[in-house]
């Protein structure tokens, strides 16, 4: 069983839909947790990061974190074509930035 | 400027054969890496450096070898290549203690073994 659980998608929404992507884990040694973005045939790109459990927001993008059902997602407002790519998400138990990774999501937002 | 660079781009290649990519990041990090990307996206870390010396090494076959020679680059070199090796490799870098989380991906080096 993988540490990090992602459903693969594909996700196709409509532009301008609000878009649910999620990861579950299994060891709650995890501390940080970050969102990653790759566009086809490029390398990842960190679009959010978070530590506490909680929401973060960024923009069209919001991170959130429940430690105790191991839990974590990423909401993506106003989806827009240009969001179309992988969504990877990431964790790290806090040393040596040894992450481990979803196998991510593929997202389709449709004009 | 481009922060992670990989060498080369493809690279296609028979079994057997043995073969090198290169890295070299110019964000002055000290910290590098090697992830493998397989045909369904997963992303599994191999290899990580810190300041020259190893830090993580994954259950890699051994014909996997990396070789930092300064902090700034960090090459792979894979002998003896199977058709299980064709993935995409790609090299990242980030700063040692920082914890933003920011580790910054090469474009990638998709190796096709024959």
């Amino acid at each position: 069983q993988k540490e990090v659980e992602q459903d693969p998608g594909p996700l196709s929404v409509p532009e301008g839909a609000i878009v649910s992507l999620n990861c579950t884990y299994s060891n709650s040694a995890f501390q940080y947790f970050m969102w990653y973005r790759q566009y086809s045939r490029k390398g990842p790109e960190l679009l959010m990061y978070t530590y506490s459990s909680g929401n973060k927001e960024d923009g069209r993008f919001t991170a959130q974190v429940d430690k105790s059902s191991k839990y974590i997602s990423l909401f993506i407002r106003d989806s827009q074509p240009s969001d179309s790519a992988t969504y990877l998400c990431a964790m790290e138990k806090g040393n040596f930035n040894k992450f481990y990774f979803g196998s991510g999501t593929k997202l389709n937002v449709k004009p | 400027d481009t922060a992670v660079s990989q060498t080369p781009k493809y690279l296609v290649t028979q079994m057997g054969n043995d073969k090198s990519i290169k890295c070299e990041q110019n964000l002055g990090h000290d910290t590098m890496y090697w992830y493998k990307q397989d045909s369904k996206k997963f992303l599994k870390i191999m290899f990580s450096y810190n300041n020259k010396e190893l830090i993580i090494n994954e259950t890699v076959p051994n014909r996997f070898s990396p070789k930092s020679p300064d902090k700034a680059h960090l090459n792979l070199h894979i002998n003896s290549l199977e058709l299980g090796d064709s993935a995409v490799y790609f090299c990242a870098s980030s700063q040692e203690g920082r914890r933003e989380g920011r580790s910054f991906f090469g474009p990638g080096t998709r190796l096709t073994v024959l």
